[in-house]
């Protein structure tokens, strides 16, 4: 499967707890991104990075969400004392940047997280 | 600021009927405009986007989209409804120049009707 990759599927967590998600995106790609989706929602930006930049961070991702991607490669979204609030699918894409040009995002099938 | 309106939350077709379902947008720039698929618990998968040029865009699985730039829309259609069409589409857009995030619709739940 070349697509892109997130693990955990699904994670229930207590409030208060914190937790790390994961995404891998398609190879070549050298744009990631993270987007919330709550029930009855589209999509919401969180974040996103070129190789291991992160560029843009929306104000939604409040000081306990962390992203990072290292080595340009996967990318880890964490947060810290979870809130029954933060009960989301969280998604991650990727694209390419190439000569100006971005090409479409392609989506993970996401991580349901649960806070109890 | 960029947004977009999905005005029908439902849309139920019979198959073999042709569908429409509905998109506006509004933006400051020139729009990059996309239609998503998403099934049960599952991602987003990319149906068709615009970018420039030809105002009809054809995609996968059958589906086109037409742009309207004086009525700032972007129509997503197919000529003859599937039952495996049943699904959430979210339109979305992307201003060039102006970030690289996607701003999504809250979605058009599709049902297509034996």
């Amino acid at each position: 499967d070349t697509g892109v990759s997130q693990d955990p599927r699904h994670k229930i967590t207590k409030r208060g707890q914190n937790v790390t998600f994961r995404c891998d995106p398609i190879s070549e790609h050298n744009r990631l991104y993270w987007y919330r989706q709550t029930l009855g929602q589209g999509p919401e930006f969180l974040t996103y990075f070129q190789n291991e930049a992160q560029l843009e961070k929306s104000r939604l991702l409040s000081d306990r969400f962390s992203a990072e991607r290292p080595k340009g490669s996967f990318s880890t979204l964490e947060i810290q004392r979870t809130e029954q609030g933060d009960s989301a699918m969280y998604l991650c894409a990727s694209s390419s940047w190439i000569a100006t040009m971005n090409t479409e995002a392609f989506f993970g099938q996401g991580t349901r997280l649960t806070v109890v | 600021a960029q947004s977009v309106a999905q005005p029908e939350d439902q849309v139920n077709v019979a198959e073999g009927n042709p569908l429409t379902v509905k998109c506006t947008y509004s933006v400051s720039g020139n729009p990059y405009l996309f239609w998503y698929v998403q099934y049960p618990n599952r991602g987003l998968q990319f149906l068709l986007k615009y970018i420039t040029g030809d105002n009809l865009v054809k995609g996968s699985y059958g589906f086109e989209a037409e742009f309207n730039k004086s009525q700032t829309s972007f129509h997503l259609k197919k000529p003859s409804a599937l039952v495996s069409d049943s699904a959430l589409y979210f339109c979305a857009v992307r201003v060039t120049g102006g970030g690289n995030k996607l701003t999504f619709g809250t979605g058009t739940q599709l049902k297509v009707e034996l």
